[in-house]
């Protein structure tokens, strides 16, 4: 069955703290996405990653394709990263399969 | 081009009631797909466009759904006879393909009740 698990379900960290988020998933994929929903439902997407890692500013994605696993970095965490964020993937096809989100909380 | 547009934003309606919704792709974009989301979970697939032809529909999309992309560019996603259990956001997306990313809509969210 194609999965994919996300930990933690939720995250509560002071500002400035270094944040990690993990996403693992059941079969070989072509593509991970790491995206970004604030409240009211919107959602942005951060990268997207076959192989290494990628960085845009303050966010840093890494992918192991032979472990079958991702991590999204915050360096420097601010109140503003509050928000979920959702691991999905591509099974080999053109729909998206979605982890369940980790629901960040930046305190200042 | 303003992005992926969906209206209405929110949409409360009795149960027993029919609801259409609206998404506006980015007008470059040939495939278009519908997700739902409720409370706490990540998104479900429930189908996709490539132009105007139908290519997957999920199980999620039971009889009381239909989904239609009539001339390749805007679509439309109809719930009849609503459910409680059909509470949830709905979101679009849309894309070039796979390997160039999607561009999500902002949702709508529906309440029956």
């Amino acid at each position: 069955k194609n999965e994919v698990e996300q930990s933690p379900q939720n995250l509560t960290a002071q500002e400035g703290e270094f944040i990690t988020i993990n996403c693992s998933y059941s079969v070989g994929i072509s593509a991970l996405h790491w995206l970004q929903q604030h409240p009211g439902g919107g959602i942005v997407s951060l990268f997207m990653l076959s192989s290494g890692k990628k960085k845009h500013g303050r966010l840093i994605a890494t992918i192991n394709i032979q472990e079958k696993h991702s991590s999204l970095h915050i360096t420097a965490s601010h109140p503003r990263d509050s928000a979920v964020y959702i691991c999905a993937v591509n099974f080999g096809n053109e729909k998206l399969t979605f982890g369940t989100g980790t629901r960040l909380t930046i305190i200042p | 081009d303003t992005g992926v547009s969906q209206n209405p934003r929110h949409k409360i309606t009795k149960r027993g009631q029919n609801v259409t919704f609206r998404c506006d792709p980015i007008s470059e974009h040939n495939r278009l797909y519908w997700y739902r989301q409720t409370l706490g979970q990540g998104p479900e697939f429930l189908t996709y466009f490539q132009n105007e032809a139908q290519l997957e529909k999920s199980r999620l999309l039971s009889d009381r759904f239909s989904a239609e992309r009539p001339k390749g560019s805007f679509s439309t996603l109809e719930i009849q006879r609503t459910e409680q259990g059909d509470s949830a956001m709905y979101l679009c997306a849309s894309s070039l393909a796979s390997q160039y990313g999607y561009t999500f809509g902002s949702g709508t969210r529906l309440t029956v009740v």
